[in-house]
């Protein structure tokens, strides 16, 4: 079944580590994105990439970095310049067009 | 700029009650709206959409309808069942700047739906 996996489910790091989350696409989707989810709050979105190699800054992009070297792949770093980590991630594709997004079941990171 | 605005939850239903969640948008121009269902701890799924003014998107018995003269897209649905239970998202998309789609997501709605 084609979908996007998201890796791993929980992650716990100390403070002024970076860590990396897996985002993984099979359904041939050009365009990926990463948001964040806070408690009680609506989606913000980190990143986005619409092709391989090119990506852009979101609304909230400070703290994080991205790449896309491969279609399937976009990968989210979450720095130690990052002021307030602990959160909710998730990663979505979408197909060419306006068809909304498929989203993955999501990371949840807390930094200790 | 664009923006969704949803009604403060959470909304509280008996099995088999109607469910209704308001949702208006602000955008230039002529975007799609989406809604989008998230159950506990997970991702969010699309539930429907509509792409242009008085289309009415619907699946598993939701519906909304694009309402462009009062710049809404509510979510209803006729009986609502426990399994219900989750935070749904609207949203709306329209084209960016640097090419592709935009999409501006509401802060969600929590439904609870009672035995």
């Amino acid at each position: 079944d084609g979908g996007i996996t998201q890796s791993p489910k929980y992650l716990f790091r100390k403070e002024g580590q970076n860590v990396t989350l897996s985002c993984e696409q099979n359904l041939n989707h050009d365009a990926m994105y990463w948001y964040r989810q806070d408690p009680g709050q609506g989606l913000r979105l980190i990143y986005y990439s619409q092709i391989v190699n090119d990506f852009q800054k979101g609304d909230i992009a400070e703290g994080y970095s991205v790449s896309r070297e491969k279609k399937e792949s976009f990968p989210l770093t979450v720095t130690s310049a990052q002021k307030n980590p602990t959160a909710f991630y998730l990663c979505a594709s979408s197909e060419e067009g306006d068809n909304g997004y498929t989203f993955g079941s999501g990371t949840r990171l807390t930094v200790v | 700029g664009d923006s969704v605005t949803q009604m403060e939850g959470p909304v509280t239903l008996s099995e088999e009650a109607f469910l209704t969640i308001n949702c208006t948008y602000t955008a230039t121009g002529y975007p799609s709206l989406f809604w989008y269902v998230q159950y506990p701890g997970e991702g969010l799924q699309l539930l429907l959409k509509a792409t242009k003014a008085d289309d009415k998107g619907s699946n598993k018995g939701f519906e909304a309808t694009y309402r462009k003269e009062t710049t809404s897209f509510h979510l209803e649905k006729g009986s609502v069942q426990v399994s219900d239970s989750a935070v749904y998202f609207c949203a709306l998309s329209t084209p960016g700047n640097t090419g592709g789609f935009k999409t501006i997501f509401g802060a969600g709605t929590r439904l609870f739906v009672k035995a």
